[in-house]
């Protein structure tokens, strides 16, 4: 067990809806990461925020969104799904940019 | 050209043989990540290191940061070590905040 927990662990929705992707970090890390892992694309960075701040945006759509709250936990927001959204969500946790990650669990989604 | 390339892609092992897993990259980097995704998709993080050997049990990773290269080594392999394993680089530079470059992954399957 990471530390890092995800929620919910399977979504199954259809297209054109909305999804929210909830992650809370590890006790005392600062850094929220999202990932997503397609059968075709692998693994891909997604977003960074740090303490609340967004500080690195990978290949994620404007159909998505993020943030981080006070209390470092982090949402992923999926809107206007589409079939190729469906992939695996990670979030991960660390101290700082620099420091290990530690995965979470994953979110399943299912764009049907 | 990825810039993150695994060898082997899949690999083919006996119970109780070495094995190695190759990682070369392209980029400069402040640090290297190795994970393990097991069959149930959960990612667990091996090894961050960002010059020389780390050793973990049965795990060994080694980095030379002048080749571009690194190395995952694993002894008297194990069934239950059959798993995707994955490296990820953490490039270097001020922008870069924990925004982790993911190789193909290689597929390990260890046969009793």
């Amino acid at each position: 067990d990471s530390g890092v927990t995800q929620t919910p662990k399977h979504l199954i929705t259809a297209t054109g809806q909305r999804v929210t992707l909830r992650c809370s970090p590890r006790s005392g890390d600062l850094s929220v990461y999202w990932y997503q892992q397609s059968l075709d694309q692998g693994l891909q960075f997604l977003i960074q925020y740090y303490n609340g701040e967004e500080r690195a945006k990978g290949n994620i759509l404007e159909r998505f969104s993020a943030q981080q709250f006070p209390d470092l936990h982090s949402e992923l927001n999926l809107s206007s799904l589409e079939l190729g959204d469906s992939a695996l969500y990670f979030c991960a946790s660390s101290v700082g940019p620099s420091h290990e990650q530690y995965f979470g669990p994953g979110t399943r989604l299912t764009v049907t | 050209k990825n810039e993150v390339e695994q060898s082997p892609q899949n690999l083919t092992a006996q119970e109780g043989e070495f094995i190695t897993i190759n990682c070369s990259y392209s980029v400069g980097i402040s640090a290297l990540h190795w994970l393990q995704q097991h069959p149930g998709g959960g990612i667990v993080s091996l090894f961050m290191l960002s010059s020389g050997k780390k050793k973990h049990g049965r795990l060994i990773a080694t980095i030379n940061i002048q080749e571009k290269h690194s190395s995952l080594h694993i002894t008297a392999s194990h069934p239950r070590d059959s798993a995707v394993y994955i490296c990820a680089v953490l490039p270097a530079g001020g922008t870069s905040y924990g925004k982790l470059t993911f190789g193909q992954g290689t597929i390990l399957t260890v046969h009793p």
